[in-house]
């Protein structure tokens, strides 16, 4: 399997824009996490789906964030409209409930300018 | 709530010698699962090692070993025969067992940097 795969590896945005980023899990896995890393908070649970289904979005910072699933194999994380304070990595990562293990992709480094 | 702590912000050792990091965690949980995560400068996180709770047994892998010590609540890294391609940033994970959730809470991280 190729892992988790995310798009795109960098985006560079102007304020007020709307950014989309994209994830694609392993295939089986029946849980999607999105985390955001900065050096000031660290790494930070957004949002967790469980066969799809939105379980937790309590990390979720405004409602400028939002998450979907559409299906088992596709996620998006979309901000808008985004600011310069959303500027960090955002990380997907999927499991599967009986390995108990998380699988990240490679991540998206988000500049807000 | 789980809380995971680092206390090391950073940490180097010597290529070849043997280095431990540090964790603790607070939970009111029996049963749950620890992890250590490793991110190198390309920023990908891999996976170093995992520990179930209701095992005595400390985790191994390789040159990766932990010291879990359950009611300390304590779950430190040891890694011997250090090598330069271990220079990163090492996470400490929290994973509650069972229920519709596996998600990871996380420390702050150590940085740990491998001097040749």
């Amino acid at each position: 399997d190729a892992g988790v795969i995310q798009s795109p590896r960098h985006e560079v945005t102007e304020m007020g824009q709307e950014v989309t980023l994209r994830c694609k899990p392993i295939s089986g896995h029946d849980y999607l996490f999105w985390y955001r890393q900065t050096m000031m908070r660290g790494l930070e649970l957004l949002i967790y789906f469980n066969n799809n289904v939105p379980i937790d979005d309590s990390g979720m910072p405004e409602d400028r964030f939002s998450a979907k699933m559409p299906n088992a194999s596709f996620s998006t994380l979309k901000i808008q409209p985004s600011e310069p304070r959303d500027s960090a990595v955002y990380f997907c990562a999927s499991s599967l409930d009986t390995l108990k293990v998380a699988f990240f992709g490679q991540g998206t480094r988000l500049t807000v300018v | 709530a789980q809380t995971v702590t680092q206390s090391q912000p950073e940490m180097s050792v010597q290529e070849a010698e043997t280095v431990t990091l540090s964790c603790t965690y607070d939970t009111s949980e029996s049963n749950y699962y620890l992890f250590w995560y490793k991110q190198p400068p390309s920023r990908q996180m891999i996976l170093v090692i995992r520990q179930e709770a209701y095992k005595q047994q400390n985790a191994t892998e390789n040159r990766f070993s932990v010291n879990f010590q359950k009611a300390a609540k304590s779950f430190s890294l040891k890694i011997s025969d250090s090598q330069l391609g271990d220079t990163a940033m090492y996470f400490c994970a929290f994973m509650k067992y069972g229920g519709a959730t596996n998600k990871l809470i996380f420390g702050t991280g150590t940085l740990l940097a491998v001097q040749p």
